[in-house]
């Protein structure tokens, strides 16, 4: 079985820091991660998604995770922070062949002005 | 309409109602998914649906009870609730490709169900 653990319940961050928000995953088998960002009052969305290939991905509104299989790690990175970035970001993982993506707790990132 | 809607968008109930929660997705996809979302706590998958035929059954009280009539629309058929049942209910749909593993979830704004 998948397991997904965000370390971080809330990440508060000045406009214009460097964030990342942390996400180690467990499986015994190949993964797919995905993170995805939760705006007040809305659904879900996605950030970005790792499949295969390049280790590094870029996501929309300049996030980037990066996929460590020696650490089961995706973090998520963004150089400078925006106010309009606060909002509750999920980390997700699934496998082949199923439809069961099982999410994390969420980390709730708020940023200051 | 576009994306993944839901109706309503708050519904109060007491533990004797029956009420359902609507979802329709205008994205051409054929899966589509319930999800609980408490709290502090991660998203629970509920049920998922592919091809209207329902593939996942996490382990969820009778009191909820999905429907899938085709591929744009689910529904949840709720009754004899109970107040621990309060939460954000979200609905998703996917494409539903070779490798269901690798699809994008597409999410509807949620209802929030209070059960008095």
């Amino acid at each position: 079985a998948q397991s997904v653990t965000q370390l971080d319940s809330q990440v508060p961050v000045f406009e214009e820091a460097p964030v990342e928000l942390r996400c180690n995953y467990s499986s015994s088998v190949s993964v797919y991660l995905f993170w995805y960002v939760q705006y007040p009052n809305q659904g879900l969305q996605l950030l970005l998604k790792y499949l295969s290939g390049s280790t590094l991905v870029k996501g929309i509104n300049g996030f980037e995770a990066e996929f460590n299989k020696s650490q089961t790690s995706f973090h998520l990175r963004k150089p400078s922070v925006h106010i309009s970035d606060t909002a509750e970001y999920f980390c997700a993982v699934s496998v082949t062949g199923g439809f069961k993506t099982i999410f994390g707790a969420g980390t709730r990132l708020f940023v200051k002005a | 309409e576009t994306g993944v809607t839901q109706t309503p968008r708050h519904l109060v109930m007491g533990m004797t109602n029956k009420k359902s929660l609507k979802c329709e997705q205008h994205l051409g996809h054929n899966a589509m998914y319930w999800y609980k979302q408490s709290a502090k706590k991660p998203l629970e998958l509920m049920f998922v649906y592919n091809f209207k035929e329902q593939t996942e059954n996490n382990s969820v009280p009778s009191r909820f009870s999905p429907e899938c009539p085709n591929s744009s629309h689910l529904f949840l058929h709720l009754h004899t609730l109970q107040p621990e049942d309060s939460a954000l209910y979200l609905c998703a749909s996917s494409q539903a490709t070779d490798n269901e593993g690798t699809d994008t979830q597409y999410f509807g704004p949620g209802t929030r169900l209070t059960v008095l």
